[in-house]
């Protein structure tokens, strides 16, 4: 079975900085890879995606992030953070099957941003 | 772009009763959603996969007959946490894969946070 690690369970940056939270994934195969963003009390947003293609990938709200096969990593990346960004990330993988769009989470990495 | 509503957002209820959980998609229809618990601070754990028109698929170790899921429609599916106990407290989220979004991309409710006192 397909699992999600990501290492770091809190990580503070302060505003402006850069910032890479890392995802590590354990499966058989390529899987679909996702970044998920949940700000307190809400759902999840998605930030970015990786299918195939291009290793480095660009999301929303200026993150990235860089598909390393030889890894197994998936880390997610931005250059300078903003308060705003404040949340729990989730990295995600998915099956490659049609139509299991099933997902299995990482534990999550909450992000302080101080000033 | 794909929407996911969640119904109610928050809920408490007494030990003992019954509690339902609505999830809909707005402007699309979805065969399948997902329904996953999450812990304080922890991560989503998928429930069940909710199939329009058929029993719903749960995974190892989630009671069925605790957490009834019905998927009556392609826009809506229901949880409901049957008996429920204070260590059903949780967030709930529903999720379906919508075609705007691309495929294998889950679009995620708001979840509904459930207090049993």
């Amino acid at each position: 079975a397909q699992s999600v690690t990501q290492p770091d369970i809190h990580i503070t940056v302060s505003e402006g900085a850069s910032l890479e939270l890392r995802c590590n994934y354990s499966y058989g195969a390529t899987p679909y890879l996702f970044w998920y963003v949940q700000s307190p009390g809400q759902g999840l947003q998605l930030l970015l995606k990786y299918f195939s293609g291009d290793t480095l990938v660009q999301g929303i709200k200026g993150f990235e992030a860089e598909f390393k096969r030889s890894q197994s990593s998936f880390n997610l990346r931005k250059p300078s953070v903003h308060w705003s960004d404040a949340a729990e990330y989730f990295c995600a993988v998915g099956l490659r099957n049609f139509g299991n769009e099933k997902l299995t989470f990482g534990t999550g990495t909450r992000l302080t941003i101080i000033p | 772009g794909a929407v996911v509503s969640q119904h109610p957002s928050r809920v408490i209820c007494k030990s003992g009763t019954s509690v339902k959980i609505e999830c809909r998609s707005l402007d699309f229809q979805a065969t399948t959603m997902f329904w996953y618990r999450q812990f304080p601070k922890q991560s989503l754990m998928l429930m069940a996969t909710s199939n329009e028109g058929s029993k719903a698929t749960y995974e190892q170790g989630v009671e069925k007959d605790k957490f009834l899921i019905n998927h009556a429609s392609l826009t809506l599916s229901t949880l409901t946490v049957t008996s429920a106990h204070p260590e059903d407290s949780s967030f709930y989220i529903c999720s379906a894969p919508a075609a705007d979004s691309g495929a294998n991309v889950l679009t995620f409710g708001a979840g509904s946070r459930l207090t049993v006192l």
